[in-house]
């Protein structure tokens, strides 16, 4: 069964920064791409931040593009998401999808989606 | 604003049949497969729809996808209680090389 389990959210400061972590199992993590999509209260989903199966090819939404760094090891089965620079539109669950494909680009979906973990910037 | 558009709002009766709309553009619907996601309140979303009309073990048949030009659409025949919820397209953008994501339609049975 394909679990992904998202943590590192709470509550931080304006200005401030947090890691997530994405833990995967039950598929061959190293396989496939992986992306973080967020969902702010009330509001509909916005993909963030994407990476290739090797994690060679990072993919960001222009709205965290030099903010927020997508990594993952594949050796630990983890998907990770640095944000720094955190503003109060950044206010969201974060979740963690796996694609259907290795690359991003294919465009073929997300057949897996975590429970999601709440990241809340505020002062 | 989102880059897909899809109309906030359908609703019908149960039994009846309600089509959701999904509008891109030439960068991409028209070049890339749409996937659509199902998400009940206070739950993650679950994918409904992949490569346009492939459904995932598990979802009904009576949900089906279709993608034309730089248009896609989710359609439910014999709507059910169950199926009240919000709905969203997505696909990859060539231009953004960036997944998008619609606004999201509420789904809502009679």
């Amino acid at each position: 069964e394909v679990q992904l389990l998202e943590s590192g959210g709470g509550l931080v400061q304006p200005g401030g920064s947090l890691r997530l972590s994405c833990a995967a199992s039950g598929f061959n993590f190293r396989n496939f791409a992986m992306s973080w999509v967020r969902q702010a209260p009330g509001k509909g989903l916005e993909w963030v931040s994407g990476l290739s199966h090797s994690g060679a090819t990072p993919y960001y939404a222009d709205s965290v593009r030099g903010r927020f760094t997508v990594s993952r090891d594949n050796s630990k089965n983890t998907l990770y998401l640095q944000m720094s620079g955190l503003r109060v539109e950044d206010t969201a669950i974060y979740y963690c999808a796996k694609c259907l494909s290795d690359y991003d680009s294919d465009g073929y979906g997300f057949d897996h989606w975590g429970q999601g973990t709440l990241v809340t910037a505020s002062s | 604003q989102s880059v897909l558009t899809q109309p906030p709002s359908v609703s019908g009766t149960p039994g009846q049949g309600v089509t959701i709309s999904c509008s891109g553009s030439t960068s991409n619907i028209r070049k890339n497969p749409v996937s659509w996601y199902q998400q009940l309140p206070g739950t993650a979303p679950k994918v409904l729809m992949y490569r346009d009309n492939r459904r995932p073990s598990g979802v009904p048949d009576r949900f089906s996808g279709s993608r034309s030009g730089t248009s896609a659409s989710l359609a439910i025949t014999g709507l059910q209680p169950e199926d009240e919820a919000q709905y969203y397209c997505a696909t990859w953008d060539d231009s953004l090389n960036a997944w998008v994501f619609g606004g999201g339609t509420t789904v809502t049975v009679l």
